[in-house]
């Protein structure tokens, strides 16, 4: 199974609204309402930040939203803040019966 | 609130064999979750390993299949990581993780222990 397609950065001043895209394929992201969003800080563990695509665990903060369309889907972090600046990854369950992370994308606050 | 904490050698030989424990705590192992396997190779992404219901059902990647085994221990509410043979490429912070799953969602890791290095080198 190949992994989910993420651009390897993206970058937003303060203050700005940004969007993160994970695109997969009919086998994964096209066919399930499974993707969900990790956050990870260097040296840390990833948390969850989104699931079944558009779903804010409580504690999140409700900056963070998601969607699909298709093969794609995507987190919006809105108002970004210095604590924002972090890795985020994307996963989907499978038609496998397994799951597939993002290639992962670098999130850099100006 | 679910704690997992993983625990196990730090460094493997080459063509030896990688194993790690999970220790769970704060859930039911036997609960309506899944508990799964991930790791981070070195300044990489995130790769999924496998995972294992309390019942001992278990799905592994493709990729890992051959050289994986995931076993559940219910009476000490803990699940196992066994990887052989290793190679340097098997180089990552492994994490155990909660996969949530009940009546209203599913398909998603909740929990994570904080990962443990693994370096395979002679």
């Amino acid at each position: 199974q190949s992994a989910l397609t993420q651009p390897a950065s993206v970058s937003g001043s303060p203050g700005q609204s940004i969007t993160i895209s994970c695109t997969g394929t009919s086998s994964d992201v096209g066919t399930y309402n499974a993707v969900s969003w990790y956050q990870q800080h260097p040296g840390k563990a990833p948390k969850l930040m989104i699931y079944d695509v558009n779903k804010r665990p409580s504690g999140v903060s409700n900056r963070f939203s998601g969607s699909k369309s298709g093969n794609t889907a995507s987190l919006t972090i809105s108002g970004l803040q210095a604590e924002d600046e972090a890795d985020y990854y994307c996963s989907s369950y499978t038609s496998s019966i397994t799951y597939v992370f993002g290639t992962g994308t670098k999130v850099t606050v100006l | 609130q679910v704690q997992l904490q993983e625990s196990g050698p730090g460094l493997v030989k080459p063509s030896e064999t990688l194993s790690l424990t999970c220790a769970v705590s704060g859930d039911s192992i036997s609960s309506t979750h899944w508990w799964s396997w991930v790791r981070q190779p070195p300044g990489k992404g995130l790769e999924w390993i496998g995972e294992i219901f309390h019942s001992g059902i278990t799905h592994y990647n493709p990729s890992l299949k051959s050289r994986v085994t995931i076993s559940v221990d219910n009476s000490k509410s803990q699940f196992s990581l066994r990887l052989t043979p290793v190679t340097a490429a098997d180089t990552a912070v492994y994490y155990c993780l909660r996969t949530y799953c009940d009546y209203t969602s599913c398909f998603y890791f909740d929990s994570w222990g904080q990962g443990t290095l693994v370096t395979v080198s002679s």
